[in-house]
Formats: structure tokens, C-alpha cells, sequence
């Protein structure tokens, strides 16, 4: 089945540092999704890719959608301190039934350090 | 706007005990899916609907049911509730075009005793 490898696991950063994390994948997707979650909250979604190659930004957030549909990554500009929590990408793809199915990365846990 | 509305937000059932979540899609949206995710992991796949029909079957255990109302709203039904179902269960709604986007609500959090 499809998976998503999402990198890296965990960073622990200072506020005022720039981010990065991507996703790859073994399988085609045909849109890419970056989300964030807070403990105990629903994803909320950050960016949506839907082109080969396409570059979107919203605010200080900078995500890629992959030339070969495999991977995507997410640039985060300028931390500031409620930019802590988890990031997931997820793409948008075929299952066995045909159908979209969303399957979630492993998540990137961001962590500021005072 | 309005957003993906799930009920209840928190849950507390015994072993062998049934428990129903709902979830009210946003408006217009003609998709639901189902999404566990148990403490440290990402969102698995459950179970998702388009147009009340099931459209697709991620890790959902025989013991759950889903189904899509008229309304568009969706039930997860989960009977004899074991200790390992603990977990945020979340809903998400989408309108099935090319290029859709997929937006979660805040989920419910079943606690199993």
C-alpha cells in the first residue's frame, strides 16, 4: 500500500530559525497537503498542492509539490513560538477501491527552544 | 465558515460497552472519512463515504460500522469496545472535485476503561 515517508521525526529549534521537512513517497499522488496539529485538536491545513512542480506559500510557510509526484516538502520561515506542534503531510491518492483515499506522513514534531 | 462539527469531544465508555460518533461535514461537502489516530501515531484511515455510499475501507475493525445519512451527516458505530480503542477519532469532509481539499474537525476523544 501506499506510505509516506515524512522527515525529519522530531526538531528542536530557536525561535527566529527557518524550517524544513519533506515527504517522499513510493507511490504517485495526485495532491499533496500539509497540515498541523495541537495536542488534542483536528489537523488543520496549512497548504495544498494540487500541480507537478507546483510552488505555493501561505505567509511564512513554503510548500513544493514534486516533479514526480513522489514527495513534497515544507519551508517554514522565521519560526515564532506558535509554530510548536506537529506537521503532517498527506496525499491525496488512488486505493484499491479506486477511490481518493488521504494517507498521512509520520509527522514532524517542531519543538522551540527558548 | 463553517467547519467539520464532531460530537461528542470526549467520551468515557467501559469494556465491552457501544459508542456512536457523529460528525456533520461542512456544507455542501459530499465526502466524509474517518480517520483513528492513537497517542504518538499519525491518522490511520478508517472508513469514508461519498454520497452515502461507502466509497472507501482503510483499518476499520469488523466490531465498527459507519454509515452517511441523508443529511450527509455521518455515525461511527463501535461495539464491544476494547481497552486498545482508545484514541482520537477524527472526521473530515470534502466536495469530490479535481483538486479537492480535505478538512478535519476537531475530533472526539474515546476514552476505553
Amino acid at each position: 500500500g501506499q506510505q509516506l515517508n515524512q522527515s525529519p521525526q522530531s526538531m528542536f529549534i530557536q525561535e527566529g530559525e527557518d524550517v524544513s521537512m519533506n515527504c517522499t513517497s513510493s507511490s504517485i499522488f495526485n495532491t499533496w497537503l500539509w497540515y498541523k496539529q495541537d495536542p488534542g485538536e483536528g489537523p488543520v491545513l496549512l497548504i495544498a498542492l494540487y500541480k507537478a512542480g507546483e510552488l505555493t506559500s501561505n505567509g511564512r510557510l513554503t510548500a513544493q509539490f514534486g516533479i514526480t509526484r513522489k514527495d513534497s516538502f515544507l519551508n517554514i520561515s522565521a519560526s515564532i513560538p506558535s509554530d510548536v506542534g506537529i506537521y503532517f503531510c498527506a496525499g491525496l491518492g488512488r486505493s484499491n477501491f479506486g477511490n481518493e483515499k488521504l494517507t498521512f506522513g509520520t509527522g514532524t514534531r517542531l519543538t522551540i527552544i527558548p | 465558515a463553517a467547519g467539520v462539527i464532531q460530537s461528542p469531544r470526549h467520551l468515557i465508555k467501559e469494556k465491552r460497552e457501544t459508542a456512536t460518533l457523529k460528525c456533520y461535514p461542512i456544507p455542501r461537502h459530499d465526502t466524509v472519512y474517518w480517520y483513528q489516530q492513537g497517542p504518538g501515531q499519525d491518522p490511520q484511515f478508517l472508513i469514508s463515504f461519498y454520497e452515502k455510499m461507502q466509497s472507501d475501507k482503510g483499518s476499520i475493525p469488523d466490531r465498527f460500522s459507519a454509515q452517511q445519512f441523508s443529511d450527509y451527516h455521518s455515525e461511527l458505530n463501535m461495539s464491544s469496545l476494547e481497552l486498545g480503542d482508545s484514541a482520537l477519532y477524527f472526521c473530515a469532509s470534502s466536495f469530490r472535485v479535481p483538486g479537492n481539499t480535505i478538512y478535519f474537525g476537531e475530533g472526539s476523544w474515546l476514552t476505553v476503561v
